[in-house]
């Protein structure tokens, strides 16, 4: 079945650049979600990519993937504190389908 | 523009009760989800309706009913909680044919004693 993969830790300082990481199963993925939790909230969509792109930028986050390795990542420019937060990626196969979940990475920034 | 409303936002149950969790779009989306998220387990599906008139079963369905009352609103109901069933409740909805944004409500903190 299908599966998402991250990392469950990220520390950085403020001003450094974040990278979080995910990898999936499905090769037949065609959205592919980035998703931000903050405590006691709700999940705010970020950003979501087509599986025939390879990069898409807006603003601070950059997403890329690598279709052939299965592997997403999110890179945010000048991390603040306040983007301390979970951080779900997520995979669905059509407009029309589930999206499927990794388990979150918690992001960590420090002053 | 409301978007992903839940009612309520937090419950405490006795084990054995039943409710209704409530969730509405205001977006004209054709599909809506059910969604627990437990620590360390990250989101789970439990429910999902595709389309107005279909819903169908995710990955723990089980102790869970749904009914897609309309477009616009999807119940979760739980007719015998149990403690395993403590848990965040999210619900989600996608326009899906033009559209493949995901959005989600603010959750349900559901506690069973």
């Amino acid at each position: 079945g299908e599966d998402v993969e991250q990392s469950l830790f990220l520390s950085v300082r403020e001003g450094d650049s974040s990278v979080i990481n995910c990898t999936y199963t499905d090769s037949s993925s065609t959205y592919l979600y980035w998703y931000k939790q903050e405590p006691g909230a709700g999940l705010q969509l970020l950003t979501y990519i087509f599986s025939n792109m390879d990069m898409k930028q807006d603003q601070r986050l950059t997403v890329l993937l690598n279709k052939k390795d299965k592997h997403l990542s999110l890179r945010i420019a000048d991390t603040q504190t306040g983007d301390s937060a979970i951080y779900f990626c997520a995979e669905s196969y059509s407009g029309y389908s589930t999206l499927t979940f990794g388990k979150g990475t918690m992001l960590l920034v420090s002053p | 523009n409301a978007g992903v409303t839940q009612t309520p936002k937090f419950q405490v149950l006795k084990t054995g009760q039943s409710m209704t969790l409530q969730c509405a779009q205001d977006m004209n989306h054709n599909s809506m989800y059910w969604y627990r998220q437990d620590p360390g387990m990250g989101l789970r599906l439990i429910y999902y309706s595709a389309s107005e008139g279909t819903t169908d079963k995710g990955e723990v369905p089980n102790g869970y009913n749904v009914s897609r009352l309309n477009k616009r609103e999807f119940s979760l109901r739980l007719e015998s909680a149990a403690p395993s069933q403590t848990s965040v409740y999210f619900c989600a909805s996608r326009e899906g044919l033009r559209n493949a944004e995901a959005f989600f409500g603010q959750g349900t903190r559901l506690t069973v004693v």
